[in-house]
């Protein structure tokens, strides 16, 4: 069946240094990809998506491109911030099914120190 | 603007209470979802909707049950609280099939069963 991997966290960065999260899938069509960031206490909201294979999505400093070929859609930052600090989702929807159904990767949590 | 409302936010149950969580979406979406978010477990997907009338069972449907009598919500019921379903839950709307939908989150709602 269709899943999502990510690297596992916690990762801690200090302020302005590069991030990368690390995502794969695995589905059987032609999926829609997804990262969606939670802030403590709220619920998720989408930072980016990528709907075919070499897209790239970007929001907020953020950059993830679609790589139908590794299977991947890593998410990317230059220089982080501490309001970067938050769980992130990557995610993928697949359309073949009867309905859109999202799968979600266990989410890796970020710390963002001064 | 609200987007998709969750209510109530907050909830401490007994064991073998019942209760129901409302979902209500303003955006005319076709899918709606319930999904739960569990430390290490990422989020599940418990019932979903694909249109008035209609529901169908996600992943992990036991001890719930759901209705979507109007198009506009999607309630999620508990008939006898269990402490395994101490939670975040999420409710989640989207326009329906087709090229990369976006979807989106209500705030979540916290129960605590003891």
């Amino acid at each position: 069946g269709n899943s999502v991997t990510q690297m596992e966290g916690p990762v801690t960065l200090s302020e302005e240094a590069f991030l990368t999260i690390n995502c794969t899938y695995t589905a059987t069509g032609y999926p829609s990809l997804f990262w969606y960031v939670q802030y403590p206490g709220e619920g998720l909201q989408l930072l980016l998506k990528a709907t075919k294979a070499d897209d790239k999505g970007s929001n907020k400093g953020f950059e993830a491109t679609y790589r139908k070929e590794t299977t991947s859609f890593h998410l990317e930052k230059g220089s982080v911030q501490v309001s970067d600090s938050a769980v992130y989702f990557c995610a993928l929807s697949d359309r073949v099914t009867s309905y859109d159904k999202v799968i979600f990767g266990p989410g890796t949590s970020l710390s963002v120190i001064p | 603007n609200a987007g998709v409302t969750q209510t109530p936010k907050f909830r401490v149950l007994k064991t073998g209470q019942s209760m129901t969580l409302l979902c209500a979406q303003d955006m005319n979406h076709e899918y709606m979802y319930w999904y739960r978010q569990d430390p290490g477990m990422g989020l599940r997907l418990i019932h979903y909707s694909v249109g008035e009338g209609t529901t169908a069972k996600g992943e992990v449907p036991d001890g719930y049950n759901v209705s979507r009598l109007k198009k506009q919500n999607f309630l999620l019921g508990l008939e006898s609280a269990a402490p395994s379903q101490t939670s975040v839950y999420f409710c989640v709307s989207s326009y329906g099939p087709g090229s990369g939908n976006t979807i989106y989150f209500g705030e979540g709602s916290w129960l605590t069963v003891v």
